[in-house]
């Protein structure tokens, strides 16, 4: 079976501090996703980045990097000189290939979340 | 461009009624999913639905939950005979199938946020 393991259940840091939030998998398929979502208190999943298992370049987008090493089996979320407005929960997910009814599809296996806290 | 939408946002319902949560997924996209969140917990899969199909149901959908997508556009998700256990944010996601256009990643509307008393 699937499983996402952040660890990190609560992170507090004040703004401008960088912060890491850690995300560890586990799955037997050789082709997989990974991703990274937010959960701002308005409680809507915001899409952050997707990166499959084939893939292990690190990627920048703004104040945000994720470091990708499939030989640990982790997926790692950096936000740098972080904001207020960063303050959130963060999930990890793993996308699990199932097949049914012929076809395949993608079944998102989400970590526990990690709340982070930016004080000004 | 909308996105996912979700009503109603809240619903508080006492114990043994039965409820309806409707979603709207992004037009062009024909897979759907529902999934349940508990508080302090990510989110867990219940159903998936492609067009109107639905194609698996996760063990934590009782019998007590049915599902609908018809004619593949918006989908329903119903509890009867609810209980404190079901309380809980219920939440739908989209993407789009194979093919060009597609994407891996799901993206979620709001929320449906149950209280049952």
């Amino acid at each position: 079976a699937q499983k996402v393991t952040q660890a990190q259940t609560e992170i507090s840091v004040v703004e401008k501090e960088d912060v890491t939030l850690d995300c560890v998998y586990e799955t037997r398929d050789t082709t997989y996703y990974l991703f990274w979502y937010k959960q701002p208190p308005s409680g809507e999943l915001v899409f952050l980045i997707r990166r499959n298992s084939f893939d292990e370049q690190n990627e920048i987008s703004g104040r945000y990097s994720w470091n990708f090493q499939k030989s640990t089996s982790s997926f790692n979320f950096t936000i740098t000189a972080s904001q207020v407005v960063d303050s959130a929960v963060y999930f990890c997910a793993l996308s699990e290939r199932v097949v049914a009814g012929g076809t395949s599809y993608g079944k998102l296996t989400f970590g526990q979340g990690t709340i982070l806290t930016v004080h000004p | 461009d909308t996105g996912v939408s979700q009503n109603p946002r809240h619903k508080i319902t006492k114990r043994g009624q039965n409820v309806t949560f409707r979603c709207d997924p992004i037009s062009e996209h024909n897979r759907l999913y529902w999934y349940r969140q508990t508080l302090g917990q990510g989110p867990e899969f219940l159903t998936y639905f492609q067009n109107e199909a639905q194609l698996e149901k996760s063990r934590l959908l009782s019998d007590r939950f049915s599902a609908e997508r018809p004619k593949g556009s918006f989908s329903t998700l119903e509890i009867q005979r609810t209980e404190q256990g079901d309380s809980a944010m219920y939440l739908c996601a989209s993407r789009p199938g194979t093919g060009k256009g597609a994407s891996y990643e799901q993206y979620f509307g709001p929320g449906t946020r149950l209280t049952v008393t």
